[in-house]
């Protein structure tokens, strides 16, 4: 069964850092995509950070660029994400997804399946 | 790319019909996804390419829609059925965004 579970949450105070994993397992991980998802109290979902197969390739949105650093290790076939400078904004369930397909799969346009249960960060003095 | 859903609450019963829209502010070709999302739970895959359903979706659920609207149908509404539904383009892969989210509530 294709499992991801995420660890690492906790509470932190405003400037602060934390580590974000996400553990995968039932799929060979070094085949996909991965990526972190965000999701503040009661409000929507906020797409955060992408990485490649190989690691090679990273993207951010902007809200976190300069502050975030996503990571993968695909021999642990774990995820990761550093957070640093945190603020208030900061404050979410943060969720790792995979790709729908693997690299090789071109048959269909990219999603998220599926999403871990999610870890959440609280920011707050 | 701003995804707007419509209605942000829609009221139904059990067995009726559920039509929930996601209108892009331009066009997203037909990288559009639907999720669904319960309480306390993660998101989950329903609908990608705009119409095709994920592995394990009941025929009931269907999306149609190119361009910049959109539609998902849920045919004949289930309990649990009942929860937050998203649309999620990624028409400039990797980066996507978010709709704002539809309730389906029990009337």
């Amino acid at each position: 069964e294709v499992h991801l579970e995420e660890s690492g949450g906790g509470l932190v105070q405003p400037g602060g850092s934390l580590r974000l994993s996400c553990a995968a397992s039932g799929f060979s991980f070094s085949d996909y995509d991965m990526n972190w998802v965000r999701q503040a109290p009661g409000k929507g979902l906020e797409w955060i950070a992408y990485i490649s197969p190989t690691g090679n390739t990273i993207f951010y949105a902007d809200s976190v660029k300069g502050r975030f650093t996503i990571s993968r290790d695909n021999v642990k076939n774990s995820l990761y994400l550093q957070l640093q400078s945190l603020s208030d904004a900061d404050s979410a369930i943060y969720f790792c997804a995979r790709e729908r397909a693997a690299y090789y799969d071109t048959n269909g346009s990219p999603a998220f399946d599926p999403w871990g249960q999610g870890t959440l960060v609280t920011v707050s003095s | 790319i701003v995804l707007t859903q419509s209605p942000g609450t829609l009221s139904l019963s059990p067995g009726e019909r559920a039509t929930l829209s996601c209108r892009a502010s331009q066009s997203v070709d037909t990288y559009l996804a639907w999720y669904q999302q319960k309480p306390g739970q993660a998101p989950r895959l329903l609908i990608y390419d705009a119409s095709k359903r994920a592995t394990g979706i009941p025929a009931r659920f269907s999306g149609s829609g190119s361009g910049t609207d959109f539609t998902l149908t849920i045919s004949s509404l289930e309990p649990e059925d009942f929860a937050t539904y998203y649309c999620h383009q990624r028409s400039n892969w990797p980066r996507g965004t978010f709709g704002q989210g539809t309730r389906l509530e029990i009337k």
